[in-house]
C-alpha cells in the first residue's frame, strides 16, 4: 500500500546548487502534479501531467523543470536553488476524470 | 479564475464543541468541492467531496454541503475531539466540466483547528 512516494523527506540546498525531488506512485493514475505548501499562502501548482509525456505549467513553474517519462514517476528539478524555493513540496496523483487527489507526505527544502 | 476563500485561523474550540469552518468559493465551470484534511508532518488526505448543488459530503463526523446559490460549502462537525487538530483545505476542481483532464485542485489557505482537552 506505498500510494504515493517522495524523497528525499528532508534536503539543504546552498544557493545556485541543483537537485531533483522524486516522486512515484503505484495506483496507475494519468494525473501527477506538484505543490508548494508557504506559510500563509496555501498550496500552490507549480507543474502537472495528465499522462507520459505530457507536461503544463500550474501556477508558479519558474526555477522548476518536470518531465513525465513514465506513468509512475513525476520528478522535479531545481536547475539553481535560489532561497526563495524554501518551502515544503508535495506530489499528488489522481484519476484525470475525478479532482480527488492523493498527496506525499512531503519534502521540505531549505536554500541557504 | 478560480478561487477559495476560507478563514484562516487558528481556531481553537473545546473537546465536544460544535465546529464550523467557512468556505467560499469562485468559479467559472460546475465545480466539484472538496476538504482536504492535514495532520502534523503529514501529506493531505481527502476528508470528504461533493460534485453537484445540494449534494452532501461527509465523513468522520464532518459534513458540508455544496450551496451552488452562495457559493459556499462550509465544513461542520457537532462534537469536535482532541484528534481532530490539523489543518483543514477547501479546495474546488472545474475538471469534470472540461470533460477530464484535471488541471489541478484551487486550494483555499488553510484553517489551523486546535482542539483542547
Amino acid at each position: 500500500n506505498a500510494g504515493v512516494t517522495q524523497t528525499p523527506k528532508f534536503q539543504v540546498l546552498k544557493t545556485g546548487q541543483s537537485m531533483t525531488l522524486q516522486c512515484a506512485q503505484d495506483m496507475n493514475h494519468e494525473y501527477m502534479s506538484w505543490y508548494r505548501q508557504d506559510p500563509g499562502m496555501g498550496l500552490r501548482l507549480i507543474h502537472y501531467s495528465v499522462g507520459a509525456g505530457i507536461t503544463d505549467q500550474g501556477e508558479v513553474p519558474n526555477g522548476y523543470n518536470v518531465s513525465r517519462s513514465t506513468t509512475e514517476d513525476f520528478p522535479l528539478r531545481l536547475l539553481s536553488a535560489a532561497p526563495s524555493q524554501t518551502s515544503v513540496y508535495f506530489c499528488a496523483s489522481g484519476r484525470s476524470n475525478t479532482g480527488e487527489l492523493f498527496f506525499g507526505e512531503g519534502s521540505r527544502l531549505t536554500v541557504l | 479564475g478560480n478561487s477559495v476563500t476560507q478563514m484562516e485561523g487558528p481556531v481553537t474550540l473545546s473537546e465536544e464543541a460544535f465546529l464550523t469552518i467557512n468556505c467560499t468559493y469562485t468559479a467559472t465551470g460546475y465545480p466539484s468541492l472538496f476538504w482536504y484534511v492535514q495532520y502534523p508532518g503529514e501529506g493531505l488526505q481527502l476528508l470528504l467531496k461533493a460534485t453537484k448543488a445540494d449534494d452532501k459530503g461527509s465523513n468522520k463526523g464532518f459534513e458540508a454541503t455544496y450551496r451552488k446559490e452562495t457559493t459556499s460549502f462550509h465544513l461542520e462537525k457537532g462534537s469536535v475531539q482532541v484528534s481532530d487538530s490539523a489543518v483543514y483545505f477547501c479546495a474546488l476542481s472545474d475538471s469534470l466540466d472540461s470533460g477530464g483532464g484535471a488541471d489541478g485542485l484551487t486550494f483555499g489557505k488553510g484553517t489551523h483547528l486546535i482542539i483542547q482537552p
